[in-house]
């Protein structure tokens, strides 16, 4: 069953607008973490996110997680044309050590 | 800066070909996965290494096989290519003991088609 979804599956804003996605996933997990690719490239991973931690920034990156929802959010602010990426978050579940499972990811267009 | 690499970005094989991917880390990662990215699927795990000479099937290991001689260079071969395994094959590399993942670093992927 897929682990990590991501919401919404495409998202298209202006420049300058801020984005935001979000994550579900199904079981308990050590941490969550958000990757981003650019087209046809590999992944970049941006930021990890511990199960005992509620909110992370870096740069123009935040990203919260709520474990009695089991969900992330990924907030961009401030976006830019160069953020066009699709976006996946990643979990590994307890008990799986250091496995990933990806999210299918969220398409983001920023518009100059 | 890390650096994963991958021997090939695109590849074309036939149907039935043995098709070898490899896969070098510089960061002296324990860790070292391969996964394959499709369309609407995202990116499902092939098999995974924590050791050299050690792996561990992922989700989607059938028609697949790994082999990791040394720590820095981690190999997937499909031992007979089908139309089935045209995809884009990502390699990535991490620190880690078993009990918690770290971020991973990915290499650049290879688009792989089989006809």
């Amino acid at each position: 069953s897929q682990q990590g979804e991501e919401d919404p599956q495409a998202l298209s804003i202006q420049e300058g607008e801020n984005a935001t996605m979000n994550c579900s996933y199904k079981t308990s997990i050590n941490n969550l973490q958000w990757y981003r690719q650019n087209s046809g490239r590999g992944l970049v991973h941006l930021i990890l996110i511990r199960s005992n931690e509620r909110e992370k920034h870096s740069g123009r990156l935040r990203v919260t997680l709520d474990t009695s929802k089991k969900s992330s959010s990924l907030l961009i602010t401030a976006s830019r044309a160069a953020d066009t990426a699709s976006y996946f978050c990643a979990t590994d579940a307890t008990l799986s050590g250091s496995r990933l499972t990806f999210g299918e990811g969220t398409q983001l267009t920023v518009n100059p | 800066d890390v650096k994963v690499t991958q021997s090939s970005r695109y590849l074309v094989k036939r149907t039935g070909e043995k098709v070898f991917l490899e896969c070098v880390q510089d960061m002296d990662h324990e860790n070292m996965f391969w996964y394959r990215q499709d369309p609407g699927l995202g990116l499902r795990l092939i098999y995974f290494s924590y050791d050299v000479k050690m792996k561990e099937k992922g989700d989607i290991p059938e028609g697949y096989s790994v082999s990791r001689e040394k720590k820095e260079r981690f190999s997937l071969i499909l031992e007979s290519a089908s139309t089935n395994q045209t995809s884009m094959y990502l390699c990535a590399s991490s620190f880690g003991f078993r009990d918690s993942s770290y971020e991973q670093y990915f290499g650049p992927g290879t688009r792989l088609t089989v006809t």
